[in-house]
């Protein structure tokens, strides 16, 4: 496997259900990130991991739960979830440290979530 | 103000025209530059970074101008399959956290 994997790509469940989303990179990166986005919107960032830590949480509900057992693995643990959050939820992960050119961002192919 | 910002788009052109898009971005710390692009309800790939000096691939050139805070992307000899949105993205600032523009939509039409 190579790049970044994210599992399921599609999901459908219902507002009582608890589910989660699944990232796995296979390039070496230390930072993992989720963003969501939603139908003609632009790309929110929602947590990020460097080393293993979270540096960042958007203001995220609380429904929606990160969890990084180790630099190549994200999840997005998801419970009580509303219709509104209902979107792509993309996984990327990229070096951290120095902003440079070479320092990219690489996306997984998503998760497409449906909330009923 | 949004910290980064695009041409809102959509751009209709014929296959074979030059287009332009712009980006500015407000947060003068901000170090690495790139354009991605997003296909429909697919993930945003990289299109290309963007170096103080200006850089070209192919039919793409991207500037940055670091004083007023711009970057460019031009298009030249539009195929078909140039057709998708166009993503400024910033990064640098406290977190060095990559920063997305809202995204410009591109259809090249036969």
């Amino acid at each position: 496997e190579t790049g970044v994997t994210q599992t399921p790509r599609h999901l459908v469940m219902g507002m009582t259900n608890k589910k989660s989303l699944k990232c796995e990179q296979h390039l070496g990166h230390n930072a993992m990130y989720w963003y969501k986005q939603s139908a003609k919107k632009p790309l929110e960032l929602m947590f990020v991991y460097n080393f293993k830590e979270q540096t960042e949480n958007n203001s995220v509900p609380s429904r929606f739960s990160p969890e990084c057992p180790n630099s190549s693995h994200l999840f997005l643990h998801l419970h009580t979830l509303q219709p509104e959050d209902s979107a792509l939820y993309l996984c990327a992960s990229s070096q951290a440290g120095t902003a440079s050119g070479a320092n990219v961002l690489t996306f997984g192919a998503g998760s497409r979530l449906t909330v009923l | 103000r949004k910290e980064v910002e695009q041409d809102p788009g959509p751009f209709n052109v014929p296959e074979g025209a030059t287009v332009a898009f712009n980006c500015t971005y407000s947060n003068s710390a901000s170090q690495s530059f790139f354009w991605y692009r997003q296909d429909c309800r697919k993930e945003p790939k990289l299109l290309m970074s963007v170096y103080s000096s200006g850089n070209e691939d192919g039919r793409f050139t991207a500037q940055l101008n670091r004083a007023s805070q711009y970057i460019s992307l031009l298009i030249r000899d539009s195929k078909l399959s140039d057709s998708a949105t166009y993503l400024c993205v910033v990064r640098g600032g406290r977190g060095q956290n990559f920063v997305f523009g809202p995204g410009t939509r591109l259809s090249v039409l036969p």
